[in-house]
């Protein structure tokens, strides 16, 4: 079974500063996805940045960028000039690269910038 | 508009009321799953389906039920809710497979009394 561990339950940033936000996972598979989850107040869950595991580049979406390590088992994702609408959890999720199994995400960040 | 719709959004019940939350997406999806959310413990997956007629449990799978007779529709079904599950719903959605970006519903906050 895999698990993914946040370290972080609340995080709190001035505004326009860059922040990092951590999550490892333990897994056997080779082959998997990872995935930043964004869930403000409105309780919506919105698809923040998506990293396939055999790719080694580190995948970006505009401020977001995720630090990979394969060998670490770490995903972090960084936030850089960070605005007051980052305000939100954050998740970190992992599926084997099958694709049957669900998501497996993490207990979750609550990050908090402040103006 | 794309979209996962759950209905209702908000629901207040009482043990042994049988009750079921919809879920409908538009996206022509044929992987779809449901999620609960409690404060502490991030999401959990409760049952998926694969495509039409074919399901299987999830991780906390303990009291509910679903079905998947239409490919746009998995209600979440609860036959005896108890107050250990009150809680936050989510639908979610894929084309085919959970590596791909899963689309949410808003959620349905369940209480349970």
């Amino acid at each position: 079974a895999q698990t993914v561990t946040q370290s972080q339950p609340e995080m709190s940033v001035q505004e326009a500063e860059t922040v990092t936000l951590s999550c490892t996972y333990d897994t056997s598979e080779n082959n998997y996805y990872l995935f930043w989850y964004k869930q403000p107040p409105s309780r919506q869950m919105i698809l923040v940045i998506r990293q396939e595991a055999y790719k080694q580049q580190n995948a970006t979406e505009n401020r977001f960028s995720v630090n990979f390590q394969k060998a670490a088992k770490s995903f972090s994702l960084k936030i850089s000039d960070s605005q007051l609408g980052d305000t939100a959890m954050y998740f970190c999720a992992f599926t084997p690269g099958g694709g049957a199994d669900g998501l497996t995400f993490g207990k979750g960040t609550h990050l908090i910038i402040q103006p | 508009e794309a979209q996962v719709t759950q209905n209702p959004r908000y629901l207040i019940t009482v043990t042994g009321k049988k009750l079921t939350v919809t879920c409908s997406q538009n996206m022509n999806h044929e992987y779809m799953s449901w999620y609960r959310q409690d404060p502490g413990l991030g999401l959990r997956q409760i049952y998926y389906s694969m495509n039409v007629e074919v399901t299987d449990k999830g991780d906390v799978p303990e009291g509910y039920k679903v079905s998947r007779k239409e490919k746009r529709n998995f209600p979440l079904i609860l036959e005896s809710p108890s107050p250990n599950q009150t809680s936050l719903y989510f639908c979610a959605s894929s084309l085919r497979q959970t590596n791909q970006p899963q689309h949410f519903g808003d959620g349905t906050r369940l209480s349970i009394l």
